[in-house]
C-alpha cells in the first residue's frame, strides 16, 4: 500500500541553523501539506501546496519557512533560522480524497 | 476561526465499547475525520464522514454526526488493548483554498484488562 515517507525521523540542530525536512508524498496525489505538533499540543496546520504554489498558509508559516517541490517526488519544508520554539514533530501529508500522513520528523532545536 | 474540542482522557475495560466525543465550530465543515496516533507514530486515518450524513459504520467503528449541535462521536465496539492510542477529531471546510485540516486536542484512550 502506498504511503507518505519522511526523512530524517529525528533532526537535532542548533538555534539559528537552517533545516530542511523532506517528504515523499504518495505518487498520484496532487495536494501536499505540512503540519506540526508541539509536544502535548494540537496538530497545527502550516501550509498547503498545489500546482507548484502555496494555496493556503497559517500565521505560523512566516518568512522563516518555505516549501518546495524540487522534483517530481520530493516535497520539502525549510526553516531558515531555527528557534527553540520550532522544536516539534513535523508531519507531511498528501491528498487525493483524504489526507494521508507520514510518520513525522521530530525536530529538536538546542 | 475554526475550533475543535475533545475531552482529554478516556479509560475503558477490554471488551467494552468506547465513545470518544468531539465538538466543532465551523458550520461550513464538509468532511469530519477520525485519526489515530500511537506512541511515537504518525497519524493514521481511521474513518471519515461527509457532513450530509448522520452515521457511518465501518467494522468496529461507528461515527455519529449531529450537524445541528456540531457534535461528532466515534464508537469503538469490543475495545482491545491495541486500541490504546490518542484519537484526533479533525474537520475540513470551505474556508481557504487548500482544504486544511483543523484538529482537536486529541483524546487519550486507555484500555485496561
Amino acid at each position: 500500500e502506498p504511503e507518505v515517507t519522511q526523512t530524517p525521523s529525528h533532526q537535532v540542530t542548533q538555534m539559528g541553523q537552517e533545516v530542511i525536512l523532506r517528504c515523499v508524498p504518495i505518487s498520484n496525489h496532487l495536494y501536499f501539506y505540512w503540519y506540526r505538533q508541539i509536544l502535548g499540543q494540537k496538530v497545527e496546520f502550516l501550509v498547503s501546496f498545489y500546482n507548484n504554489e502555496i494555496s493556503e498558509k497559517s500565521e505560523i508559516f512566516d518568512d522563516q519557512f518555505s516549501v518546495e517541490r524540487p522534483d517530481g517526488s520530493n516535497f520539502t519544508l525549510k526553516i531558515r533560522s531555527t528557534k527553540l520554539e520550532d522544536s516539534a514533530m513535523y508531519f507531511c501529508a498528501s491528498k487525493d480524497n483524504e489526507q494521508f500522513f507520514g510518520p513525522g520528523t521530530r525536530l529538536t532545536v538546542l | 476561526g475554526e475550533d475543535v474540542e475533545q475531552s482529554l482522557f478516556l479509560s475503558v475495560r477490554e471488551g467494552d465499547s468506547s465513545v470518544i466525543n468531539c465538538t466543532y465550530t465551523d458550520s461550513s465543515s464538509t468532511y469530519l475525520y477520525w485519526y489515530k496516533q500511537e506512541p511515537g507514530a504518525g497519524l493514521q486515518l481511521l474513518t471519515y464522514i461527509f457532513s450530509n450524513m448522520d452515521m457511518k459504520q465501518d467494522q468496529r467503528l461507528t461515527v455519529l454526526l449531529n450537524k445541528k449541535d456540531k457534535h461528532l462521536s466515534l464508537r469503538i465496539a469490543d475495545t482491545q488493548t491495541g486500541d490504546s492510542a490518542i484519537y484526533f477529531c479533525a474537520e475540513t471546510g470551505l474556508t481557504g483554498g487548500g482544504n486544511k485540516l483543523t484538529f482537536g486536542t486529541g483524546t487519550q484512550l486507555k484500555v485496561e484488562l
